[in-house]
């Protein structure tokens, strides 16, 4: 079974410039999600999909973070403008989204590095 | 409130050794999952082990076991017979109710020869 596929794996831009991300779940999982990490910190969610639509984006900054998942499969998030503090790993996860929330394991990429100068 | 607490910032180990991982949760749903996840240079994270609040025993996958203590809340992380390539970020992560992950700050293991 493939795993979450993610690209690119590295990407660096000049502040105020856009940047976008792209994000392949593993096969019949329903719920994908992004999240931003960090360095020396653990990663923190920035949008949850089950299926298309949109779970949980509450910690999304929306004013220059934008996400979407059409046909319930891939997924792409974008940074537009980036600002300096933008400089982390994003990771996508999936996960198969039925059952009791407490048993489902979440299956991540190999997140993209991003670095803003 | 922190979610998930990881008091060790960094740890060594012998090879072949046995090394444990402190993790401590606060929660307050009866129904969560705990999951540790290994996150080596590289930057993928990957699952490890899971252990369900209603679960009556530890968990083991392979070399990773599950100490749970749901009374203290506490659910550590023993590598037995450590390797090279063992070293590595280890977080623990709690899942409740909203099936959100929530991590903590992890704990860097480096193996020596």
């Amino acid at each position: 079974e493939a795993g979450v596929a993610q690209s690119p794996r590295y990407k660096i831009i000049e502040k105020r410039q856009s940047v976008a991300f792209w994000c392949n779940p593993i096969s019949g999982h329903a719920t994908l999600y992004w999240y931003q990490q960090i360095l020396g910190q653990g990663p923190k969610l920035l949008i949850q999909f089950q299926n298309n639509g949109v779970v949980d984006d509450s910690q999304l900054p929306k004013d220059r973070f934008s996400a979407e998942r059409l046909k319930g499969v891939d997924s792409t998030l974008k940074i537009q403008p980036a600002k300096l503090e933008d400089s982390a790993v994003y990771l996508c996860a999936s996960s198969r989204g039925s059952g009791r929330a407490g048993t489902d394991t979440q299956y991540f990429g190999p997140g993209t590095r991003l670095t803003v100068l | 409130a922190q979610k998930i607490t990881q008091t060790q910032p960094g740890m060594f180990v012998q090879e072949k050794e046995a090394v444990t991982l402190d993790c401590t949760y606060d929660t307050s749903d009866p129904s969560y999952g705990l999951f540790w996840y290994k996150q080596p240079s590289s930057g993928e994270m990957i699952f490890l082990i899971y252990q369900g609040s209603y679960d009556q025993q530890n968990a083991t996958e392979g070399r990773y076991s599950l100490n749970f203590q749901k009374a203290r809340k506490s659910a550590n992380l023993v590598i037995s017979a450590s390797q090279l390539g063992d070293s590595a970020m280890y977080f623990c992560a709690i899942v409740e109710n909203d099936y959100k992950l929530s991590f903590g700050a992890g704990t860097t293991v480096t193996v020596r020869a």
